[in-house]
């Protein structure tokens, strides 16, 4: 079964600053998907990025970039000038690419903080 | 375009008693998937629907079940709810007919059982 893993329970960083959040993940399967949400107070998660692990280069969105490591099975989610709005949980997730399914598997979730 | 829409946003009940959710999805998407998030054991999935049928499962007991209506609209049932299932349900939807679609979540329904 696949698993992923947050080790970073809580972050913080500076507003303008730069921050990485960390994330593992273990699977036996070649083909998947790696995503990063995001869960302000609202509650509403809003994809952030999305990964395909056929894909050698990182993806980015505006301030927002991975850096996708196959092999060592790790997609840490790197966060550039850092905004007040960027206060939420993030939750790194997983999906299989085999068999016909949009299940998610997620991590704990890294609560950052955004200081002014 | 409307968004995924969860009714009701909060419901409290009482031990033993059913509970019922509702997920209206994007329009044309086909696919419904359910997560279960709470402090202690996170987002965890339920069961995910795609064209009226329950096309994968997630590790929870048969208290919970679900169903798609033809309109793609979404239920969940919770049966003689206990203490534990207090939580927060999400709901999202895709079009569920290619591997890379991304899913769009609802603003969950919060339950609480006393």
């Amino acid at each position: 079964a696949q698993t992923v893993t947050q080790s970073q329970p809580e972050m913080s960083v500076q507003e303008a600053e730069t921050v990485t959040l960390s994330c593992t993940y273990d699977t036996s399967e070649s083909d998947y998907y790696l995503f990063w949400y995001k869960q302000p107070p609202s509650r509403q998660m809003i994809l952030v990025i999305r990964q395909e692990a056929y894909k050698q280069q990182n993806a980015t969105e505006n301030r927002f970039s991975v850096n996708f490591q196959k092999a060592a099975k790790s997609f840490s989610l790197k966060i550039s000038d850092s905004q007040l709005g960027d206060a939420a949980m993030y939750f790194c997730a997983y999906r299989s690419a085999e068999g016909n399914t949009g299940k998610l598997i997620f991590g704990q979730g890294t609560t950052l903080q955004v200081k002014p | 375009k409307a968004g995924v829409t969860q009714t009701p946003r909060y419901l409290i009940k009482t031990r033993g008693q059913q509970v019922t959710l509702s997920c209206s999805p994007i329009s044309g998407h086909r696919s419904v998937s359910w997560y279960q998030q709470t402090p202690g054991q996170g987002l965890q999935f339920l069961f995910e629907y795609f064209s009226e049928t329950q096309r994968n499962k997630g590790n929870f007991p048969g208290r919970f079940s679900g169903r798609q209506f033809s309109n793609s609209r979404s239920e969940m049932n919770v049966s003689t709810l206990e203490l534990g299932d207090s939580a927060l349900y999400l709901c999202a939807s895709s079009y569920g007919t290619a591997m890379n679609t991304e899913a769009f979540f609802g603003q969950g329904t919060r339950l609480t059982v006393v």
